[in-house]
Formats: C-alpha cells, structure tokens, sequence
C-alpha cells in the first residue's frame, strides 16, 4: 500500500513531442505528489509538485495531471528537448510525521534530436 | 535558494575502512535530513531519517550499527559506513527539509558515489 507504480520504464520521443509518464498510488493518505528528474552521477531536482485538490498544475513546458478517484498521476513534457533526456521519479508523501518520500520505479527519458 | 552539498561526490577505499560522508544545508536550517542509497538504474531507496539532535530512525532491513547517522547541527548530518565491504558500494544521496511549518519539499544533494574494493 505504500508503493507507487511508475511507467513506462524508458521512453523514447522525437525532439518537439510530448511524453508522458504515469504514476499510481494505493494509499489515500498521500497528500503531496512531486516529480524529480535525475541526471547521471547528480541527485534528484525537484521540478514540479501537485496536491490532490487541484487536477493540473503547470510550471513552464512541465505538467502534472491529477485524478483523485483513480489515484493516479502524470507527468507531461511539452516541446521537449534533447536537454529534457534525464530520469524522472514521480514520488508520494504523507504531510504529517516523518514526512518520508516513496519513490516510483524511475522513468529513463530520452528525447531525440 | 535551498542548496544541499555532499561530501565527497566520490571516493574509493579498501575494504574494511570507514567512510564518512557529509550533507551540508548551504542556505537554510534542515530540521530533518534524508539518507538515501541507490543502485545503477534503480529507484531511491530510504535508509534513515535524522531530526537535529535526536537519534536516526532507520528503515527495516538498514542495519543501524553499519551506517551510523549523525545529525548535531541543523545544517549538517553526516553518514559513516563502518567497515565497508564491497557490497556497500552505491550511490548515496541525502536530502534536508526546511523545518517549522510542514509541507516543506526535500532538496537533494548531488551524491557521493562509493566504491570498496
């Protein structure tokens, strides 16, 4: 229940598409849903955040869609660049307590030029 | 704002040392720091949690007594492997959390990548 399931595990988009990665969740609890991207060799950086009171939330060409009932979430990328080739963590967290992170699988992004 | 450096981003030693590895919060106090450890290609997977001044809560299956957390200042934890072995290779990552209000996002470091031979 405290998993999160991330797809797919790679993708591969022409420079200028859209790609999208999905995120699913089981437990109601969550209350904070971001996304990271990780290049090689760094740590995660934190790109854009959604709670489940609002579906969408954009920030520059980076796009979260939210469903509540389906407790699912995504990641969209709009006019996407070869510089945007990185792994994506969508992530789930509880607010209060230890407010620890749970990570989905990874999503290895490769956009072509 | 919200800058977190690791020390060092690499080292390598031999098997059976200790290795000790810094998070530093540059601007701002870190109430609550994250280890985390990461295989080639795998997800972040959550060792400990550490509050300033109180002792570290370890995940099931992180053996406390091998990777020893210290957390003294709200700017700084740090994580010693003790008497590494090969197996305890991996990329470990921290991350620190602005304290006061909740609902504060972890900022990550960049990584210390530790090779045992």
């Amino acid at each position: 229940q405290q998993q999160v399931k991330q797809s797919p595990q790679s993708l591969i988009v022409q420079k200028g598409g859209i790609p999208i990665i999905n995120c699913a969740y089981e437990n109601t609890a969550f209350d904070y849903f971001p996304w990271y991207q990780q290049f090689p060799g760094k740590g995660p950086a934190l790109l854009i955040a959604i709670r489940p009171d609002v579906s969408e939330k954009k920030e520059g060409r980076f796009t979260i869609s939210f469903n509540k009932s389906a407790k699912q979430f995504s990641l969209h990328i709009m006019d996407s660049q070869p510089g945007d080739s990185a792994t994506y963590f969508c992530a789930a967290r509880i607010s209060q307590g230890a407010q620890k992170l749970v990570f989905g699988q990874g999503t290895r992004l490769t956009i072509n030029p | 704002g919200a800058v977190v450096s690791q020390h060092p981003s690499w080292v390598i030693c031999k098997s059976g040392t200790s290795v000790k590895i810094e998070c530093r919060s540059l601007d701002f106090q870190a109430t609550t720091m994250f280890w985390y450890r990461q295989f080639p290609k795998q997800s972040l997977m959550l060792m400990a949690t550490s509050n300033e001044g109180s002792k570290a809560t370890y995940e099931q299956g992180v053996e406390k007594d091998k990777f020893l957390i210290n957390h003294a200042s709200l700017t700084l934890s740090t994580l010693t492997v003790t008497s590494a072995h090969p197996e305890d290779s991996s990329f470990y990552i921290c991350s620190a959390s602005r304290g006061g209000r909740s609902n504060q996002p972890q900022h990550f470091g960049d990584g210390t990548r530790l090779s045992i031979l």
